[in-house]
């Protein structure tokens, strides 16, 4: 089983529509947990990171963090066309360990 | 732009050969972190150095080997190549060593025939 298991897609929606983005981990030692947003052929880039559970929202972004369930996502409303990518969880306790990705289309 | 910087950007040789890629972190950060991307095994953490001393350990395989130069900037050495090394190699740079991994390079493609 891997430590990070990331929702596979993809995940294809139209324009405007609230996308929702789910990982699950099996390590209760893990300290933060991230969202990137990888373009392709781009190097992955940093969206939001948290320590806790809980709610963290910036802009059209929010990461969920439940603990007790060892579960984390990423809502995006007002989904735009740029935000078409692929989006990677990721989970550090000392490094970092990443889900596979799930590509999101968002078509206009 | 990230601020980090990776040299080359892309990369073919042969299998059983010897490569070096390289890495130039964001002015001021002093750690640096090494991943490979493939199809099929996703981002992979291989090692971190923090100003100059490895700081954590991976999945790196013992054909490759990486260090931290007193000017910051990283190198990862990879030998005896073989076709299943064909992947991206993504260098990123953070200030402290702790905390995310916020700035990733643009990668060098590395591809072996």
């Amino acid at each position: 089983q891997k430590e990070v298991e990331q929702d596979p897609g993809p995940l294809s929606v139209p324009e405007g529509a609230i996308v929702s983005l789910n990982c699950t981990y099996s390590n209760s030692a893990f300290q933060y947990f991230m969202w990137y947003r990888q373009y392709s052929r781009k190097g992955p880039e940093l969206l939001m990171y948290t320590y806790s559970s809980g709610n963290k929202e910036d802009g059209r972004f929010t990461a969920q963090v439940d603990k007790s369930s060892k579960y984390i996502s990423l809502f995006i409303r007002d989904s735009q066309p740029s935000d078409s990518a692929t989006y990677l969880c990721a989970i550090n306790a000392g490094k970092s360990t990443f889900g596979d990705g799930t590509t999101l289309t968002v078509k206009p | 732009d990230s601020g980090v910087t990776q040299t080359p950007k892309h990369l073919i040789t042969a299998t059983g050969q010897r490569v070096t890629l390289r890495c130039s972190p964001r002015s001021g950060d002093l750690s640096v972190y090494w991943y490979q991307q493939s199809l099929d095994q996703g981002l992979q953490f291989l090692i971190q150095y923090y100003n100059g001393e490895e700081r954590a350990k991976g999945n790196i395989l013992e054909r490759f080997s990486a260090q931290q130069f007193p000017d910051l900037h990283s190198e990862l050495n990879m030998s005896s190549l073989e076709l299943g090394d064909s992947a991206l190699y993504f260098c990123a740079s953070s200030e402290h060593g702790k905390g995310p991994e916020a700035f990733f390079g643009q990668g060098t493609r590395l591809t072996v025939v």
